[in-house]
């Protein structure tokens, strides 16, 4: 079936580090991908997406390339602020327009 | 723009009782709406599907009697969560999908955080 894998967390860097946060999914045909952001106490927004292979989503800093051979949609950002601390979803959307989440990755990030 | 919102934004309810959680499409028209539920510090699960002016389709596992949905309008779609009880407490999430623009993407609401006593 469709599944998604996310590395767990929580995850805390420092201001101006690296971010990478793992996404692997399984899923039949061609999914479109998505990174969803939900800050504390909030509802979700859409990060970024992608809907084919070799596409890259960016936003606010914020990377994904879609990669079909290996499966994967990481995460990526240069340099993270400490307004970017929050859980970040990875998601696929199936044919069938249900979209599956991963298991969300808390990020923390101190000054 | 593609602004959805829910009511409640929380809520506290005694046990037995019956609680409605609204779902709007404030500036688009949503001929499908979703209902996720998510649990503290985990992923959101899909409940059910709603289409306008049809009935939902629930997810494996999602009582349809326990929770009941109704997709009224294009723009309202209702989550009734009925003799609830503490076990229902979490956090209940909508989105929408346009009927037109980007027809793939869903926009979700703030959610709606739900505690039954």
């Amino acid at each position: 079936g469709n599944s998604v894998t996310q590395m767990e967390g929580p995850v805390t860097l420092s201001e101006e580090a690296f971010l990478t946060i793992n996404c692997t999914y399984t899923a039949t045909g061609y999914p479109s991908l998505f990174w969803y952001v939900q800050y504390p106490g909030e509802g979700l927004q859409l990060l970024l997406k992608a809907t084919k292979a070799d596409d890259k989503g960016s936003n606010k800093g914020f990377e994904a390339t879609y990669r079909k051979e290996t499966t994967s949609f990481h995460l990526e950002k240069g340099s993270v602020q400490v307004s970017d601390s929050a859980v970040y979803f990875c998601a696929l959307k199936t044919s069938y327009d249900k979209v599956i989440f991963g298991p969300g990755t808390s990020l923390s990030v101190i000054p | 723009g593609a602004v959805v919102s829910q009511h409640p934004s929380w809520v506290i309810c005694k046990s037995g009782t019956s609680v409605k959680i609204e779902c709007r499409s404030l500036d688009f028209q949503a001929t499908t709406m979703f209902w996720y539920r998510q649990f503290p510090k985990q992923s959101l699960m899909l409940m059910a599907t709603s289409n306008e002016g049809s009935k939902a389709t629930y997810e494996q596992g999602v009582e349809k009697d326990k929770f009941l949905i109704n997709h009224a309008s294009l723009t309202l779609s209702t989550l009734t969560v009925t003799s609830a009880h503490p076990e229902d407490s979490s956090f209940y999430i909508c989105s929408a999908r346009t009927t037109s623009g980007s027809p793939n993407e869903q926009f979700f609401g703030p959610g709606t955080r739900l505690t039954v006593l």
